[in-house]
């Protein structure tokens, strides 16, 4: 079966760069969330969308932007990178109706240096 | 707002014992509880969840949990671990449709 496709898997930048991160979420799934996870941390929620639309928001810093495209794949970008900003990015997705999982990506590691 | 505690940070236990990772919530609103195992560098893969209906859930790999409203609590239970299930053990909980909530999670380490 279909999983949630995230890209790259692994992503080195240096302070002050930018970055963007990918997420083609399982078909016909409607929803998406981003999650942070830094070392040894649970997953924090970032952002979320529901048809193109943000439907919630965590966490996220000014600096990170997010958007769902007409495809419903998700692009997270990061600008002014930190060095407290490497982490585990996680993109989930599910269809929105009650009583339904969220299924996870496999992550992006992202190490800014 | 909803919360999670996971009181342990770390489980060690022998191969072949049994084995319980804590997990409370609260919450003023019913809620969905998850169980997510995550392995070495991998992803976050769900290994049970409550969503309504029996108070037991089972996994397909041995695992089971228990939604007890009284206290709060969605502990984690096998009755005889090997060493494949060493990982980190999230719970996390969720109302309605909405975003998940995570613990902190619990490191368990299978020794032999």
């Amino acid at each position: 079966a279909a999983g949630v496709i995230q890209s790259p898997r692994h992503l080195i930048k240096e302070k002050r760069e930018t970055a963007t991160l990918k997420c083609y979420p399982i078909p016909r799934h409607d929803t998406v969330y981003w999650y942070q996870q830094g070392p040894g941390q649970d997953p924090q929620f970032l952002i979320s969308f529901y048809e193109k639309m943000q439907s919630d928001k965590g966490s996220i810093p000014d600096r990170f932007s997010a958007q769902q495209f007409s495809d419903y794949h998700s692009e997270l970008n990061m600008s002014s990178l930190e060095l407290g900003d490497s982490a585990l990015y996680f993109c989930a997705s599910k269809l929105e109706v009650i009583g339904t999982e969220a299924f996870f990506g496999q992550g992006t590691r992202l190490t800014v240096v | 707002a909803q919360s999670v505690t996971q009181l342990d940070s770390q489980v060690p236990v022998f191969e072949e014992a049994p084995v319980e990772l804590r997990c409370n919530y609260s919450s003023s609103v019913s809620v969905y509880l998850f169980w997510y195992v995550q392995y070495p560098n991998q992803g976050l893969q769900l290994l049970l969840k409550y969503l309504s209906g029996s108070t037991l859930v089972e996994s397909i790999n041995g695992f089971e949990a228990e939604f007890n409203k009284s206290q709060t609590s969605f502990h984690l239970r096998k009755p005889s671990v090997h060493i494949s299930d060493t990982a980190e053990y999230f719970c996390a909980v969720s109302y309605s449709t909405d975003k998940l909530i995570f613990g902190t999670g619990t490191r368990l380490q299978v020794f032999p």
